[in-house]
C-alpha cells in the first residue's frame, strides 16, 4: 500500500507567474483535499475533490483551482502567485470523505519572491 | 462557519507525567473531531478521531473527550515519553461543505 506523495518537494516561483502542484492519493483513497499551512499555524482548508468533482471550498479566491483525475490523483493550480502565498501545501487523501482520517502527504514547500 | 480555538499554544511537561490539550468549536453541526500530530518538517498524522456520538474514544496512553453541550474536545496522553513531543492540531470538519477547520496548534515539549 502506498501513501500520498507530493511533488515537487521545493518550489520558487516570482509574484505574478503560475505553479500547479501535484499530489497522488493513496492506494483505495477516492478523496483528495488540499490544504495550506503558514509557518506556525494549522493547516487552512483550500478545497476537496471527490470522485473527480469539487465538493467543498474554503475561504480562498478563485486563482486557486484544482482537478482530479480518474486514478485520483490531483494537481491544485494558482496564478498569479502573491507573496503570501508562500507556505507548505499538504494534500491529504481519505476513503470517501474527510470523517474517514486524513492520510497527508509531505507537503510542497512554496516560496514565492 | 466553524472556528476552532485549541489551548494552549506550548505545553511542557516532565516524562511520566500526562499532558491536556483542549479545543473548542462553534459550529454545533460539526460531528467529527480527530487529532493530528506533526513532528518537526514531517506530514500531520492521524492518531486519534471521536465521532459526535460518543462522549470518550481511548487508544492505548491517548484518550479523546467530546463535550457537544459546550462544543469543546480535549486530547489527554498519560505517561508522555519524549517521543511524544511534537506539535498537535485538533480539527472539526463541517460536513455541508467539507471543510475540516484545524486549531492554530499545540507545542508538546517531553523532557526526559
Amino acid at each position: 500500500e502506498t501513501g500520498v506523495t507530493q511533488s515537487p518537494t521545493h518550489l520558487i516561483k516570482t509574484r505574478g507567474q503560475q505553479v500547479t502542484l501535484r499530489c497522488s492519493s493513496q492506494s483505495g483513497h477516492n478523496t483528495v483535499s488540499w490544504y495550506q499551512q503558514a509557518l506556525g499555524q494549522g493547516p487552512q482548508f483550500i478545497f476537496q475533490y471527490y470522485r473527480e468533482e469539487e465538493n467543498g471550498r474554503g475561504n480562498f479566491p478563485p486563482r486557486f483551482s484544482g482537478l482530479q483525475f480518474p486514478n485520483y490523483s490531483s494537481e491544485l493550480n494558482v496564478n498569479a502567485l502573491e507573496l503570501d502565498d508562500s507556505a507548505l501545501y499538504l494534500c491529504a487523501s481519505s476513503l470517501e470523505g474527510a470523517d474517514y482520517g486524513y492520510t497527508f502527504g509531505s507537503g510542497t514547500r512554496l516560496t514565492v519572491v | 462557519g466553524e472556528n476552532v480555538e485549541q489551548h494552549p499554544s506550548t505545553l511542557s511537561v516532565q516524562e511520566g507525567d500526562s499532558a491536556v490539550i483542549k479545543c473548542t468549536y462553534s459550529d454545533s453541526a460539526s460531528n467529527y473531531f480527530p487529532w493530528y500530530k506533526q513532528e518537526l518538517g514531517k506530514r500531520p498524522q492521524l492518531i486519534i478521531d471521536i465521532r459526535s456520538n460518543v462522549g470518550e474514544k481511548k487508544d492505548q496512553r491517548i484518550a479523546v473527550t467530546l463535550n457537544k453541550t459546550a462544543k469543546h474536545f480535549s486530547l489527554h496522553i498519560t505517561e508522555t515519553q519524549p517521543e511524544d513531543s511534537a506539535v498537535y492540531f485538533c480539527a472539526a470538519l463541517q460536513y455541508n461543505n467539507n471543510d475540516m477547520r484545524f486549531g492554530a496548534g499545540t507545542r508538546l515539549t517531553v523532557k526526559p
